[in-house]
């Protein structure tokens, strides 16, 4: 079954301990990105990644670090958590054509709050 | 700046009713427009896309979306309505020369029997 995995899919803990919420597709997809849901602002992006080893920052990357070292994977981490981290976090794949996301496919979320 | 406006926080509309949810959109270049849905507790999912071709486009259970490239809208319409249509509804932009994927604030969509 073509999905998006994600680990935790809750997970409570306290400011400044370092987290990692990991991602995984199965679909062979070029692009990955990562996004946070908060209410009334729609999901905004963190970070994307367009290929192994090829990031770049979302609108909101700041307090946020990712890595693709394998094309399935795409991990989150938060080095330092903070309250204002407290979201629900999505990971999402896609295809990539002319340059631009195609469809995404979603994770079903990570649900995050820092005490 | 780039970006995506969905002007309603709430839709409300009787079952067996149409129903449109509105987007609009300022990007450069030429954009891909697309429609998420998204129910309680789940993860998003696609609806429909435009990205060439016919300015109307159909999608899943029923829904279509009418790109129109002057007023720069993407509204998300369905002939009649249904109580299970009710759900969090996101338009989004992916446009070249960046790779980034925009989001509209969501909207939604009341359906009431």
């Amino acid at each position: 079954e073509a999905q998006v995995t994600q680990n935790p899919r809750y997970l409570i803990t306290v400011t400044g301990k370092k987290l990692t919420v990991t991602c995984s597709q199965n679909m062979n997809h070029e692009y990955m990105s990562w996004y946070r849901q908060d209410p009334g602002l729609g999901l905004r992006q963190i970070y994307y990644s367009m290929n192994v080893e090829v990031t770049d920052k979302g609108d909101v990357p700041e307090g946020y670090k990712v890595s693709r070292k394998e094309k399935r994977n795409f991990p989150l981490i938060l080095e330092s958590p903070s309250p204002n981290q407290t979201s629900l976090y999505f990971c999402a794949s896609s295809l990539l054509t002319s340059g631009r996301a195609e469809t995404q496919y979603f994770g079903p979320g990570t649900r995050l709050l820092v005490l | 700046a780039q970006s995506v406006a969905q002007p309603e926080d709430q839709v409300n509309v009787a079952e067996g009713n149409p129903l449109t949810v509105k987007c609009t959109y300022s990007v450069s270049g030429n954009p891909y427009l697309f429609w998420y849905v998204q129910y309680p507790n789940r993860g998003l999912q696609f609806l429909l896309k435009y990205i060439t071709g016919d300015n109307l486009v159909k999608g899943s259970y029923g829904f279509e979306a009418e790109f129109n490239k002057s007023q720069t809208s993407f509204h998300l319409k369905k002939p009649s309505a249904l109580v299970s249509d009710s759900a969090l509804y996101f338009c989004a932009v992916s446009y070249t020369g960046g790779f980034k994927t925009i989001f509209g604030a969501g909207t939604r969509l009341f359906v009431k029997a």
